[in-house]
């Protein structure tokens, strides 16, 4: 198994731009996650993802936009890019949910700057 | 609001040593407790969770000791090894959120050989 991919690594975006962050898991879990991660910070749920067609927001989901038509893919969009997005965005799965010990696989993460 | 967070930001320890990694949390309504592990450039892995039903779990050369009375749980690992150099990441989550984890902002640990 390939476990959780995301693409692409690294981008840069002019202010305004937009563009899709692709994930896509292998391990037919049902639950799927988008996390950001700011320099010495811990990670902050954008939004989640119980099943295909469902999803819901996280802590910090203005400025993004989900979706989930598969169980493998759950690509983020970012509309009109800002600076403050400037950060690193990690893709997570899970076969249940992640309060009773259904451990959360993680991908590389894509490190994004917005210019 | 609720926050998840560690005491120390960075943790420097002799390798062969033991490390003790601690992390303290304000809901009350926490009831599962994950630790993780992050490499540089590199996506969190899970290292121990624990329930709130229980005080302590032991892994591998791991154990997550949980005190829910003053909301404080901490990861001690035995014998650290230069491998071990990492930042250490606490997070909770709570039976009413399902889906929702809350991590803090993390400990870097440094094992110096």
């Amino acid at each position: 198994n390939a476990g959780v991919t995301q693409t692409p690594k690294f981008r840069i975006l002019k202010i305004g731009q937009s563009m899709t962050l692709q994930c896509t898991q292998d391990m037919n879990h049902n639950y799927m996650y988008w996390y950001r991660q700011d320099p010495g910070m811990g990670l902050k749920l954008i939004y989640y993802s119980v099943g295909a067609g469902i999803t819901d927001k996280g802590e910090v989901p203005n400025g993004y936009n989900v979706s989930r038509s598969t169980t493998e893919d759950f690509p983020l969009r970012l509309e009109l890019a800002a600076p403050s997005q400037t950060s690193v965005y990690f893709c997570a799965s899970s076969e249940g949910p992640p309060n009773s010990y259904n451990e959360q696989f993680f991908g590389p993460g894509t490190r994004l700057t917005v210019l | 609001g609720e926050s998840v967070g560690l005491h120390l930001p960075t943790l420097s320890v002799q390798e062969g040593d033991n490390s003790i990694i601690n992390c303290a949390y304000s809901n009350s309504a926490s009831d599962y407790f994950i630790w993780y592990k992050q490499e540089s450039g590199k996506g969190p892995q899970f290292i121990i969770d624990i329930r709130s039903n229980m005080d302590k779990r032991q892994g591998q050369r791991v154990t997550v000791l949980l005190n829910k009375t003053v909301k404080h749980l901490s990861l001690q690992i035995a014998a650290t090894q230069p491998g071990d150099s990492a930042v250490y990441f606490c997070a909770e989550n709570s039976l009413g959120d399902a889906g929702k984890s809350t991590f803090g902002d993390g400990t870097t640990l440094t094992v110096k050989p």
